[in-house]
């Protein structure tokens, strides 16, 4: 199984309200990450965590707040986004997070519109 | 720091024809990955190819192969036998060695395929 599933996979919030991004991948990766892209561009870094640790944060603003509760696990809880925090949020795994040769394997995405 | 270049925004290959998109990059490395990652419409990413920059043999991956050049940063994807499941946008990505270094995406390139 060389699946990461994302859910929702659509989601309209409004500026006050509270929601969280779940994704989940069972091939036994110790390494999750949380992309944002927007349309046309290339995914952008938010976070990593390997072995359950936050390893890296591109200095997100704290409206957006991972969670990793196992190794299977990664969510992203959303509050008090933006109108520009609008965008394609991707997950995926690796095996590790530490070999710059692994493969990252990606989510289909949560599609998130902020009114 | 470094930077991945994909300089067109947008390419078109006949079915059956092959089509090369090109990518340069910038680094000071000299351990690093290279990946072509393929991300058709509403579809999840995934990785088409990937070239060790310690190894001079170029990557290929059945109809899928890279023009490594190191001295000249270039690494361009060459797909033979283009198919219709080809149209997608295409990221070119670097990824030096080391632990906790992240993957940096060129801007991408729109690839569709004529029948």
């Amino acid at each position: 199984d060389t699946e990461v599933t994302q859910t929702p996979k659509h989601l309209v919030m409004g500026m006050t309200n509270k929601k969280s991004l779940k994704c989940e991948q069972h091939m036994g990766h110790r390494a999750m990450y949380w992309y944002k892209q927007k349309a046309k561009k290339p995914p952008e870094l938010m976070f990593v965590y390997s072995y359950e640790k936050l390893s890296i944060n591109e200095s997100v603003p704290s409206r957006f707040s991972p969670e990793c509760p196992n190794s299977s696990l990664l969510n992203l809880h959303l509050h008090a986004l933006q109108p520009e925090d609008s965008a394609l949020y991707l997950c995926a795994s690796s095996q590790t997070g530490h070999l710059p040769g692994e493969t990252q394997y990606f989510g289909p995405g949560t599609r998130l519109l902020v009114l | 720091a470094q930077t991945v270049t994909q300089s067109q925004p947008e390419m078109s290959v006949q079915e059956a024809e092959t089509v090369t998109l090109s990518c340069t990059y910038d680094t000071s490395e000299s351990d690093y990955y290279l990946f072509w990652y393929k991300q058709p419409p509403s579809r999840q990413m995934i990785l088409v190819i990937r070239q060790e920059a310690y190894k001079q043999q170029n990557a290929t991956e059945n109809r899928f192969s890279v023009n490594f050049q190191k001295a000249a940063k270039s690494f361009s994807l060459k797909i033979s036998d283009s198919q219709l499941g080809d149209a997608a946008m295409y990221f070119c990505a670097y990824r030096r060695g080391g632990a906790n270094s992240k993957l940096t995406f060129g801007k991408g390139i729109t690839l569709s395929v004529r029948p």
